[in-house]
């Protein structure tokens, strides 16, 4: 069954503690990115990778670290810099980064401050 | 004031109506617009996607349409049902960025809800 898996469904995090969203695809796909979505607005890109051992800063990257050693893998850490953490986060993948490539989502994580 | 602006935030219609959503957006040039699909809690899944040269495309019961013209997109749904209940969200993709080939702007999407 291939696609995107996204864990946990439901994370809590206490503060000043450090956070980390698993996204797994077994799509064959390059490209990987995260998105953040808050009620009433769109998504917002917080971190992308073109391929294996790189990844490029989105529009609100800061608060937020990943890392991309593996090409199935993109996992996304929250950390304590960030002060609003509590959001609905997406991966995403696709075959590269080209204008007219397609999107495919996880089934996301929601994000809650203690 | 966003790129992408979405029309009515949300929407109830009953069973088997039909309804049509509506995307203006600001984002120039662009090279192509998207519908997604998400349902409470799910990740976005695709309808269609449309490029700066095509004006209408279909995907079963949702039908797409794009004046590149008047920067305005809509999104028919026929015949709707209680799945269809979701958010619609127009997507609009831009062709250069400083970073990366294309960047996408998403609208906040408009809520759909199908009662019997």
């Amino acid at each position: 069954d291939g696609g995107i898996t996204q864990s946990p469904k439901y994370l809590f995090r206490k503060e000043g503690q450090n956070v980390t969203l698993s996204c797994e695809q077994n799509l064959n796909h390059d490209a990987m990115y995260w998105y953040r979505q808050d009620p009433g607005q769109g998504l917002r890109l917080i971190y992308y990778s073109q391929i294996v051992n790189d990844f490029q800063k989105g529009d609100i990257a800061e608060g937020y670290s990943v890392s991309r050693e593996k090409k199935e893998s993109f996992p996304l850490t929250v950390t304590s810099a960030q002060k609003n953490p509590t959001a609905f986060y997406l991966c995403a993948s696709s075959r590269q980064t080209g204008v007219n490539e397609k999107l495919f989502f996880g089934s996301g994580t929601q994000l809650s401050v203690l | 004031k966003n790129q992408v602006e979405q029309s009515p935030q949300s929407l109830i219609i009953l069973e088997g109506k039909n309804c049509t959503l509506q995307c203006n957006y600001t984002v120039s040039p662009f090279s192509n617009l998207r519908w997604y699909k998400q349902d409470t809690g799910r990740g976005p899944v695709s309808l269609t996607i449309m490029t700066f040269s095509e004006n209408t495309k279909s995907n079963g019961r949702y039908t797409a349409t794009l004046d590149a013209d008047t920067k305005q997109s809509s999104l028919h749904i026929t015949a709707s049902q209680l799945s269809d209940s979701a958010s619609y969200i127009c997507v609009v993709s831009a062709p250069f960025s400083m970073k990366y080939g294309n960047k996408l702007v998403f609208g906040a999407g408009t809520i759909l809800r199908v009662k019997s």
